[in-house]
């Protein structure tokens, strides 16, 4: 059964790196995209980038600047590390399963079957 | 990037009746790259249709999706008790993905 599950410091302080891992079980993190997305309370979601099981990544480009994704196949679980955070930076972050797709041009878009519970991260001094 | 507005913001019905959900995007989505999304208060999002139609592993048939181009929508024909959350559409027919802004579905 295909379970994911996020983790790391749930407080992090301004100006310092949020980093949190997936712990992926129940499939392989090779051959597959996998996603991180995030939700300020009581907000909307927002797609933060992806990273393939062999390390190529796609951010979104009002984080990029500040972010990095990898995959450690050998524990099966990948990892966000969103550097100089702010309060705006507070929110659950999940992380979850692409299911892949070519559009008609030619480029992949990701859907999310399976979604991690959860992490509630608050940046705060 | 592709904006998703929803509408309405909030709908108010009553379990047994029909439930239409309206997702529409700033620009075409070409390939109909479209997915729902139901979430309840304190769990993650489900996925419950994808290219705009396709109704995802386990979802009651009383849910379906329909529409190209720039409009879609989610309708649940009749509607359950634990249909009552929160839905979100999300575009993957472009490389920045984003999601609508929700709309509350909540018992009348």
């Amino acid at each position: 059964q295909m379970q994911l599950q996020e983790s790391g410091p749930g407080l992090v302080k301004p100006s310092e790196t949020l980093s949190l891992s997936c712990d992926v079980s129940g499939d392989s993190i090779n051959n597959l995209w996998w996603s991180w997305i995030r939700q300020p309370a009581g907000k909307g979601l927002e797609w933060i980038g992806r990273i393939y099981g062999g390390g190529i990544t796609n951010y979104n480009p009002s984080l990029k600047s500040r972010l990095t994704m990898s995959v450690d196949t050998s524990k099966n679980q990948f990892s966000l590390r969103l550097s100089s955070v702010s309060a705006a930076d507070t929110a659950i972050y999940y992380c979850a399963r692409g299911r892949t797709f070519i559009t008609v041009d030619g480029s992949p878009g990701d859907f999310f079957d399976y979604w991690g519970q959860g992490a509630l991260v608050t940046v705060s001094s | 990037e592709i904006v998703l507005t929803q509408s309405p913001g909030t709908l108010s019905l009553s379990p047994g009746e029909r439930a239409a959900l309206s997702c529409r995007a700033s620009q075409s989505l070409s390939s109909n790259f479209l997915a729902w999304y139901q979430q309840k208060p304190g769990q993650a999002p489900r996925l419950v249709i994808y290219s705009a139609s396709t109704r995802a592993i386990g979802i009651p048939d009383r849910f379906s999706g329909s529409g190209s181009g720039t409009d879609f929508t989610l309708t649940i024909s009749r509607l359950q008790p634990e249909d009552f959350a929160v839905y979100y559409c999300q575009q993957y027919d472009s490389s920045l993905y984003t999601f609508g802004q929700g709309t509350n579905l909540q018992i009348k």
